[in-house]
């Protein structure tokens, strides 16, 4: 595809349970970051890849959050044992390197029962 | 750290006319980013218009423009010729290169465009 994609598109889970998202970013950017945006509210940075190294992993709320990347490929956030403030709309994004304009993904909306 | 402000949560515009929203920003960096995404019900964040801070020339894209005013950390988007599909959600956002360029946004101005 052209640009990042991002799955799923909507979860929803139950308290407790641990979750699994997927970026596939556009091939070929070696840059790839995840934000959080809550509703009504601007994007939080959580995590910067470049390649599949993780200089910046400085925005992760709490250990419960981590996140990988194979290559300059696909990442995952992963979120374990979910809390009800983890609702939120996930946000992937990629770009050719630092320093160049971001492209998001449509992003994945979290739903926590 | 880096800080962002959008004072305006909400604006609207009548179709055809010019519409500026408002951003600052707090920096002691010399070398930065600015950005302005559009973001839409569809969610997707859209890039609008992207201004480094060593140019001192105003960023212009068709009817987006800024106003870049470094020393008083301002960066105000001008729509020209508002149209029905201007109408989204738009954040102010600001990267440097030295942090791998990670975005820190504004809280969001939503824009109503009226017909």
């Amino acid at each position: 595809g052209a640009g990042v994609s991002q799955s799923p598109s909507n979860k929803v889970t139950e308290k407790g349970k641990d979750v699994e998202l997927r970026c596939d970013p556009i091939s070929g950017h070696t840059a790839l970051y995840w934000y959080r945006q809550r509703l009504g509210q601007g994007l939080e940075f959580l995590i910067y890849f470049q390649g599949n190294s993780a200089p910046d992993k400085s925005g992760l709320p709490s250990d419960r959050f981590s996140a990988e990347r194979t290559g300059e490929s696909v990442s995952t956030l992963t979120i374990q044992r979910t809390q009800q403030e983890d609702s939120a709309v996930y946000l992937c994004a990629s770009s050719p390197g630092s320093n160049q304009p971001q492209h998001f993904g449509d992003g994945t909306r979290l739903s926590i029962l | 750290a880096q800080t962002v402000t959008q004072s305006q949560p909400e604006m609207s515009v009548q179709e055809a006319e010019t519409v500026t929203l408002s951003c600052t920003y707090d920096t002691s960096e010399s070398d930065y980013y600015l950005f302005w995404y559009k973001q839409p019900p569809s969610r997707q964040m859209i890039l609008v218009i992207r201004q480094e801070a060593y140019k001192q020339q105003n960023a212009t894209e068709n009817r987006f423009s800024v106003n870049f005013q470094k020393a008083a950390k301002s960066f105000s988007l001008k729509i020209s010729d508002s149209q029905l599909g201007d109408a989204a959600m738009y954040f102010c956002a600001y990267g440097e290169e030295t942090s791998g360029s990670r975005l820190t946004f504004g809280e969001g101005t939503q824009l109503t465009v009226n017909p």
